[in-house]
């Protein structure tokens, strides 16, 4: 069975310095892997994913993750906060076959002025 | 595109009507998933179509739950009787030949 874990409910960091959001997963065979942010009040956004190739993947924002096959990771980065990046972030996994994604339970970033 | 359109945005109830939420997939789609998301369970996948069928409905909570997809571009999520326990917001997505899936604004359902 596919799973995702997001280890930190609430990461908090000032703005204009580097962030960070972890992520892990089991998936049996390949991981399709994605990150999408959530706004209040609104749906979720995609904002990267990782399917096969360099394992940093750039994508909307600004934001950028990097797969880690070793320690089965999918960590989200951004080099440098902005207060509009506070939001609800949430990883999400598959494997190669056309099953839905897994989601983890979220981390909600705080970027502090 | 529009992207995925869901109705209502809000709605409020009382315990034991029926309530029907409805879901317009991107044009082209051929997957369709219906999400609840609450506080303390997080994001859970109800039920998900491929090509109009019921693939899974592992997610459904109960028997009082039931979704359709008559057509490629209309879906339902049916609760009768409801309870006030089903309060949440609950989500549409679809995926087309890309990877990822593209989600609705949701609606916020609300029992009192």
């Amino acid at each position: 069975a596919q799973s995702v874990a997001q280890p930190e409910d609430q990461v908090n960091v000032a703005e204009g310095n580097p962030l960070t959001v972890k992520c892990t997963y089991s998936v049996s065979g390949n991981p399709y892997l994605f990150w999408y942010v959530q706004y209040p009040n609104r749906g979720l956004q995609f904002l990267l994913k990782y399917i096969t190739g360099d394992n940093l993947v750039k994508g909307s924002y600004g934001f950028e993750a990097e797969f880690n096959k070793s320690q089965t990771s999918f960590h989200l980065k951004k080099p440098s906060a902005l207060v509009s990046d506070s939001a609800l972030y949430f990883c999400a996994v598959r494997d190669s076959g056309n099953t839905p994604l897994v989601f983890g339970k979220g981390t909600r970033l705080s970027v502090i002025a | 595109d529009a992207g995925v359109i869901q109705s209502p945005r809000h709605e409020v109830t009382e315990m034991g009507q029926e309530v029907t939420l409805r879901c317009k997939p991107i044009s082209g789609h051929d997957y369709l998933f219906w999400y609840r998301q609450t506080m303390m369970r997080g994001l859970e996948l109800l039920i998900y179509f491929n090509n109009n069928v019921p693939i899974d409905d592992s997610g459904m909570p109960e028997d009082r739950f039931s979704a359709k997809m008559p057509n490629a571009s209309f879906s339902t999520l049916k609760i009768q009787p409801s309870e006030p326990r089903d309060s949440a917001v609950y989500f549409c997505a679809s995926r087309g030949r890309s990877y990822e899936q593209y989600f609705g604004p949701g609606t916020r359902l609300t029992v009192t």
